[in-house]
């Protein structure tokens, strides 16, 4: 069971460039979410999409955008990199969403620096 | 404005000595209080989670205590090992799902 796998696991991007973050879960989980992780921040939430279809802001979702392109995949979109989301991304996903606290499991990352 | 408020920052133990990371939280909601282990280069994993109506859950050698009134709770690693060496946060979700609230993280260190 590959679990969430998240692609590239390494970027560098110039200032103003657009890229795409992937991932994908093979756990027929509903619920999938993208968080950045910096120094002395612990993980914020990005965005997140409770079941297929549908998507909602985290705690910081400015610069950022989603597709939740089918129950499978989850991307992540900066249209116009700066070097404030230099971070690490991490893309996770868990079973339930309404009434139900289950298990969330995350990929491996993705480690992005914008020059 | 932090919702999970985690410390220490780091933390160094001897081999078999008992680690203590404590977390407190301002949202009286939340309702489901995960503990996730991550080492470098690696996503977190969940260790151990506990729900408000018990206030100690204990699984091997991890342990969570928690205190309702006081909104706080603690993850205690006994013997901890060097194995156990790694990045410890807390996180709070409320009234169901994952849309969890992490802490900073606590970078633990077990020396031999």
């Amino acid at each position: 069971n590959a679990g969430v796998t998240q692609t590239p696991k390494f970027q560098v991007l110039k200032t103003g460039q657009s890229m795409t973050l992937q991932c994908a879960q093979d756990m027929n989980h509903n619920s999938m979410y993208w968080y950045r992780q910096d120094p002395g921040m612990g993980l914020r939430l990005i965005y997140y999409s409770a079941s297929e279809g549908t998507t909602d802001k985290g705690e910081v979702p400015n610069g950022y955008n989603v597709s939740r392109l089918n129950k499978r995949e989850f991307s992540l979109r900066l249209e116009s990199a700066a070097p404030s989301q230099t971070s690490v991304y991490f893309c996770a996903s868990s079973g339930g969403w309404a009434g139900r606290n289950t298990e969330a499991f995350f990929g491996q990352g993705t480690r992005l620096t914008v020059v | 404005q932090q919702q999970v408020k985690q410390s220490p920052q780091s933390l160094i133990v001897q081999k078999g000595g008992i680690s203590i990371i404590n977390c407190a939280y301002e949202n009286t909601a939340f309702d489901y209080f995960p503990w996730y282990q991550q080492f470098p280069g690696k996503g977190p994993a969940l260790l151990i989670a506990i729900r408000p109506d018990v206030s100690e859950k204990k699984e091997g050698r991890f342990t969570i205590s928690f205190n309702k009134s006081a909104k706080q709770f603690s993850l205690h690693i006994m013997d901890s090992q060097p194995g156990d060496s790694a990045t410890y946060f807390c996180a709070a979700s409320t009234g169901g799902g994952n849309k969890l609230t992490f802490g900073t993280g606590t970078q633990l260190k077990v020396e031999l």
